[in-house]
Formats: structure tokens, sequence, C-alpha cells
């Protein structure tokens, strides 16, 4: 069964400082990695998605996949206070069943001015 | 754009009762919804996968006996939790799929307190 785990799982970075956040997973057939964020009291929305290794760069938001390794990192570059919240690593073998997403337990991320 | 919309935002109900919530996707043709309990300590348990036109499928430790689910169209699906207790209190969360793209988008969630 796939295991997803991340780290650290929290951490304060001042304001315009570099965030990282990483995450492991156990299956080798995992094909397809995404990074979800939730604020308080909402849902979690997709931030961005990495499907082949190497860096995928959205904006501030930089990720990095080593599926050799079985590690997946994120990050933020330039951090706002907006971006504190909890971020959610998830893994599928692929996309064509939407339930094989399996999440990791989460970095809570405080970004303080 | 796309969006999902869950309601309702909070229920509290009294241990032994059940609660229905429901899902609402806008702009985009939900073909699979992911119904996924967030718990206190904010760990996701999958608790079935629902694919318009085939049959919804639960995952160990849920049943359809205990979380009946209905997903009539694209656009629409729901859940009931029925007799819960304690330990079935936490952040319920639908997630939707349009076939044509890869990502999930998830709702706020109805969080369920247990009286």
């Amino acid at each position: 069964q796939q295991k997803v785990q991340q780290s650290p799982e929290s951490l304060i970075v001042p304001e315009g400082g570099m965030a990282s956040l990483n995450c492991t997973f156990s299956d080798r057939n995992s094909q397809y990695f995404w990074w979800y964020r939730q604020h308080s009291g909402e849902g979690p929305k997709a931030l961005m998605s990495i499907f082949s290794n190497g860096d995928k760069k959205e904006g501030r938001f930089t990720a990095h996949l080593n599926k050799a390794s079985l590690h997946v990192s994120l990050h933020i570059k330039d951090s706002q206070p907006s971006d504190s919240a909890l971020y959610f690593c998830a893994v599928s073998k692929g996309t064509q069943v939407v339930g094989q997403l399996t999440f990791g337990r989460g970095t809570r991320l405080q970004v303080y001015a | 754009g796309a969006l999902v919309y869950q309601y309702p935002r909070r229920t509290i109900c009294k241990s032994g009762t059940s609660m229905r919530m429901e899902c609402q996707a806008v702009g985009f043709q939900a073909t699979s919804v992911a119904w996924y309990r967030q718990s206190p300590q904010k760990t996701f348990e999958l608790i079935a996968l629902s694919t318009v036109n085939s049959a919804i499928k639960y995952e160990q430790n849920f049943t359809q006996e205990k979380f009946p689910i209905s997903h009539p169209n694209l656009s629409f699906s729901s859940m009931t939790v029925l007799n819960a207790y304690l330990e079935d209190r936490g952040l319920y969360l639908c997630g939707a799929r349009d076939e044509g793209s890869e990502r999930l988008f998830f709702g706020h969630g109805t969080k369920l307190s247990v009286l």
C-alpha cells in the first residue's frame, strides 16, 4: 500500500524567504504527483502537478521530482503571509482512477511579516 | 472556472442519527467523484470512488451500508453518514474530476460534529 510521508511537519519562514517542503513515497509505480494547499476552513486546492523527473516552475512555486529516489519537493520563493496554509503532497498511479490519490499528512507553513 | 460546492458547510448531529451531504460541480462535468474524510489530525482517508455509469467502489473500512452514495448525473453527488458516532467526526470532502482534466477539484467540505 502506498505510503506518502511529508517533512517537516511545520515550517516557519520570514516574508520574502524560501520555503522548502519535502515528500517521499513508497510505490515505485507512482506516476503523478500533486501539491495541494489548504487554508483554514477550506477544502484543499491543487497548486501544481509534476509528472516527469526534474523541475517544474509556476510563478513563485517550483516542484522537483526524482522518481528514482522516491522524492518530490515544493519550493516557494519570496514567501508571502498569504502562503500560510497546510500543504499536502498527493501521489497517484494514474489520472484515470481519481481514487488512487494518496495524501501525505501535510506540512503546516507559516510565513511571518 | 471549475468549482465544487459542498453543503452544508457544518453540521452537528446526535449520536446514532444520520446526516446527508451534497456536492455540486459547476463549470465542468464531474465524471468521477471521490469522497474523502479528513480527520481532526488532518489525515485523509478515501471513503469511496464514484464514476458515472459504473459501480461505486468503497475502500476498506467503509461500506455502502454506512456511507451510501448517489451520483445520478455529471454535476451532482451526495453521501449520507448513517448512524453517526464520535469516530465519524471529521471534514468530509468531495473531490470531483472532469474526464478531460488531470486535476481533482475539492469543495470546502462538510464538517461533521457528533454529540
